[in-house]
């Protein structure tokens, strides 16, 4: 069964530095998100992504994030300039047709900002 | 805005007990409403959905019911395992928006 794929599980990086979070959607899928979830918390939505453009994001995505389809099957998040309360694990998503249908979910990176 | 409200965890129960997650939401409209699970040190899957009022949801002996009228959602399992041991997150996603997850209730069931 097709699966989205994250890397790294783990990451470690001091504060200020920038860091990449890969994901690999379902191949045929349109629609990519990220979420993150703090450490005993919700899960939170960061940003939709369809046809090469941010089609939504929350207040958490601010600045410091941006979203990139570099080629045919990655979908990235940089973080530019990481902070303490960054730590968190990071999921990526995807879908088929958008809203209403089921999202699938990677494995989740793990990301601690010392 | 749209926002999902479940009972707080931790919920412990012995190996066959009955298991009931209460989960409710607040929407505008007709979202559709899923069920997925944490297992430990693992990313989310998704354990059943429906999309429309009076659908039922089932995969893996859980069920769950759209209920409109109350705008519920709850998780049930007639008899769990020790494998169901879980954090089990309820979600709505309405036409135009995105994913709301609830805040997860952890599941622990003992043998």
């Amino acid at each position: 069964e097709p699966e989205v794929t994250q890397t790294p599980s783990h990451q470690v990086t001091q504060m200020g530095q920038e860091v990449i979070l890969r994901c690999v959607p379902i191949s045929n899928h349109l629609y990519f998100y990220w979420y993150r979830q703090i450490l005993g918390q919700k899960v939170e939505f960061l940003v939709s992504f369809y046809n090469n453009e941010i089609s939504e994001k929350s207040e958490i995505f601010d600045d410091q994030f941006s979203v990139e389809r570099p080629d045919g099957s990655n979908f990235t998040l940089k973080i530019r300039s990481t902070k303490l309360e960054d730590s968190a694990m990071y999921f990526c998503a995807s879908s088929a047709q958008g809203t209403q249908e089921t999202q699938y979910f990677g494995p989740g990176t793990r990301l601690l900002v010392l | 805005g749209d926002s999902v409200t479940q009972m707080e965890g931790p919920v412990t129960l012995s190996e066959e007990a009955f298991l009931t997650i209460n989960c409710t939401y607040t929407a505008t409209g007709y979202p559709s409403l899923f069920w997925y699970v944490q297992y430990p040190g693992e990313g989310l899957q998704l354990l059943l959905k429906a999309t429309k009022a009076d659908d039922k949801g089932s995969n893996k002996g859980f069920e769950a019911t759209y209920r409109k009228e109350t705008t519920s959602f709850h998780l049930e399992k007639g008899s769990v395992q020790v494998s169901d041991s879980a954090v089990y997150f309820c979600a709505l996603d309405n036409y135009g928006q995105n994913f709301v997850f609830g805040p997860g209730t952890r599941l622990s069931v003992l043998p």
